[in-house]
């Protein structure tokens, strides 16, 4: 089975805080992608990476970066919280054959205060 | 860009029950669709997914879904649903060339009643 773990489930930060959001998958695979979740809105897709080192903006990158240094990990990183990005994030990996399905992991639900 | 549209935000059912979750999306051009299922406090699940072949698909936990292309529509069903069905379900839509293109509805929370 496709294993994707994300390091906290919880997390409380203060306004201008700067925020690690670690994800590990162990497929192997070479596509990694972080989402927001809130209510009413779905998913909405803030960066994703194809390839160590690689990355790409997703629908709404502002506030946000990411780090890909080790092909199993991805990094999302808040330079500087702020209460709008209170919210649930969720880390998916996918393969490059077949690349149509992504694995989610747990989720991380972040308040920042 | 494709949207995806799911148009009941909450479905309550009782327990046995059929239901079903509606999801329609906007580009009638080649896509890949599915459904996940995210029960509380929990990641995103795939229920299925349907990429080519027979319109009828069917998934885990008794679930099954149809495309119709025509009405650019892929409704969720399940004949009789149980407690344990409790959970937010997401119909998603991914461009078959561009894996970074996935779309999803805003959820339908479906409420399994005793």
């Amino acid at each position: 089975d496709v294993k994707v773990t994300q390091s906290s489930r919880y997390l409380v930060k203060r306004t201008g805080e700067k925020v690690f959001l670690e994800c590990v998958q162990d497929m192997d695979h070479e596509n990694m992608f972080w989402y927001r979740q809130d209510p009413g809105l779905g998913l909405r897709l803030i960066y994703f990476s194809y390839d160590v080192k690689m990355k790409e903006k997703g629908d709404i990158p502002e506030g946000y970066s990411v780090s890909r240094e080790k092909k199993e990990r991805f990094s999302l990183i808040l330079e500087s919280a702020s209460t709008n990005q209170t919210s649930m994030y969720l880390c998916a990996s996918s393969p490059v054959e077949p690349q149509e399905t992504q694995y989610f992991g747990p989720g991380t639900r972040l308040l920042v205060l | 860009a494709q949207s995806v549209t799911q148009l009941d935000s909450q479905v309550p059912v009782f327990e046995e029950a059929p239901v079903e979750l509606r999801c329609n999306y906007s580009s009638s051009v080649s896509v890949y669709l599915f459904w996940y299922v995210q029960y509380p406090n929990q990641g995103l699940q795939l229920l299925l997914k349907y990429l080519s072949g027979s319109t009828l698909v069917k998934g885990i936990n008794g679930f099954e879904a149809e495309f119709n292309k025509s009405q650019t529509s892929f409704h969720l069903r399940k004949p009789s649903v149980h407690i344990s069905d409790t959970a937010e379900y997401f119909c998603a839509v991914s461009d078959p060339y561009n894996f970074n293109k996935f779309y999803f509805g805003s959820g339908t929370k479906l409420n399994v009643k005793p």
